[in-house]
């Protein structure tokens, strides 16, 4: 069965400098989908970035990119020029085909609380 | 454009009442899917749709019950509600294919 581990429960980071988020994961696919969801105290779920597993190249969006390592199944999130507003709880989800039911199948992990100090 | 709206976005509950938490989706998409969030367990699939008529149980779907007769709607059901069914409780939708999830803002319910 698929897993997703974020070791780190909290962490802290100044404001403008940068911080990085661990997420692992533990699969035997090869083709499945990787994501890293935002929750800020507003309680709304967002979503920062997806990573496909077949593509090599690193994504990004803006401040915000990953570090996929596919062979050691790691998935980190960088997060550049910390703002506060980016104060959240951070998820890490693995999506995969399911064979049995045709269907997308998530799993999340359980979250890392950042904070961003001034 | 509103997205997924969740009502309502607070709710307390004696034991053993019933309620339903309210979830509507305006893009068209097929799959909708209601999660519950506790502290330490992330989110847990409780229920999901895959469209309209076509509903299936999550990895806790004890004490909810879910319908779907239309593709914008997806209501989840408590039908006697417990003091463990106490969490926050999110609604989200999304196309069919491997893409990530539009939520609603939640409902964080208290069951005392």
């Amino acid at each position: 069965a698929q897993t997703v581990t974020q070791s780190q429960p909290e962490m802290s980071v100044q404001e403008a400098e940068t911080v990085t988020l661990s997420c692992t994961y533990d699969t035997s696919e090869n083709n499945y989908y990787l994501f890293w969801y935002k929750q800020p105290p507003s309680r709304q779920m967002i979503l920062v970035i997806r990573q496909e597993a077949y593509k090599q190249q690193n994504a990004t969006e803006n401040r915000f990119s990953v570090n996929f390592q596919k062979a050691a199944k790691s998935f980190s999130l960088k997060i550049s020029d910390s703002q506060l507003g980016d104060t959240a709880m951070y998820f890490c989800a693995f999506m995969k085909l399911s064979e049995m039911s045709g269907t997308y199948k998530y799993i999340f992990g359980t979250g890392t609380r950042l904070k961003v100090l001034a | 454009n509103a997205g997924v709206t969740q009502t309502p976005k607070f709710q307390v509950l004696k034991t053993g009442q019933s309620m339903t938490l309210q979830c509507a989706q305006d893009m068209n998409h097929e799959y909708m899917s209601w999660y519950r969030q506790d502290p330490g367990m992330g989110l847990r699939l409780i229920h999901y749709s895959v469209g309209a008529g076509i509903t299936d149980q999550g990895e806790v779907p004890n004490g909810y019950n879910v319908s779907r007769s239309t593709t914008e709607d997806f209501p989840l059901r408590l039908l006697s509600a417990a003091p463990s069914q106490t969490s926050v409780y999110f609604c989200a939708s999304r196309t069919s294919g491997p893409y990530g999830y539009t939520f609603g803002s939640g409902t964080r319910l208290t069951v005392v």
